[in-house]
């Protein structure tokens, strides 16, 4: 198992263009998060799934976001009509829906430029 | 949600242990602190977590006070490597919700 993979690590992007990074969870995890983390500041949490159902969103999480885990595996983000204030690194973290004492395992994020 | 306060910088000399502090004042009877850190620009990594009693694992340990509004963080033998910014986490668990609550963390400087 290699982890949660985020994939692009990099995007930059012209304001008013539409974005999607993809979240890989470690296989058979249940529970998924999307946060944003913006420069000096810790991860602000966006977002939970548990398998497929989105359980949660952050008020952060306006209009333009949605988020999608279609078959409780991987999990999308988008961000439509993007704007200059949307630049920040947005990390995913999966953890085991089985044990309650357990930690979330993040991936190295998908840093978002909006130029 | 419960919030945490951390103080925003702290520098140790290497080898010496370093005691990182934080309070969570406001957090509920079943929610866990988390303590990860985070190194430049990678994702943040997992050290350790409690509810109320104290725990030691290969990398650190957590003592969190008798009414559970405060814990410290103590990396016993710090190294130029455990320069990052560590964060002190309530992971909140209710019906409909599962989430970890970021304070703004404490960016620990070991000093060689």
């Amino acid at each position: 198992d290699t982890g949660v993979s985020q994939d692009p690590r990099h995007k930059i992007t012209k304001r008013g263009q539409n974005v999607t990074f993809r979240c890989d969870p470690i296989s058979e995890h249940n529970r998924l998060y999307w946060y944003r983390q913006t420069l000096g500041q810790g991860p602000e949490f966006l977002t939970y799934f548990q398998n497929e159902a989105q359980l949660e969103k952050s008020r952060l999480l306006s209009d333009r976001f949605s988020a999608e885990r279609p078959k409780g595996s991987f999990s999308t983000l988008e961000i439509q009509r993007t704007e200059q204030g949307d630049s920040a690194m947005y990390l995913c973290a999966s953890s085991h829906l089985r044990d309650w004492n357990t930690e979330a395992f993040f991936g190295q994020g998908t840093r978002l430029t909006v130029v | 949600d419960a919030k945490t306060t951390q103080p925003p910088s702290m520098d140790c000399a290497e080898g010496r242990a370093a005691n990182l502090p934080c309070n969570h004042s406001t957090i509920s009877g079943n929610e866990y602190v988390y303590w990860y850190r985070q190194i430049h620009s990678q994702g943040p990594q997992y050290i350790i977590h409690g509810l109320k009693n104290n725990e030691t694992n290969e990398m650190a340990s957590l003592i969190i006070t008798e009414d559970r509004k405060s814990s410290t963080l103590i990396l016993p033998h710090a190294t130029l490597r455990d320069t990052a910014v560590y964060y002190c986490i309530v992971r909140v668990a209710r019906t409909g919700t599962y989430k970890y609550i970021f304070g703004t963390g404490t960016r620990l400087k070991v000093l060689a």
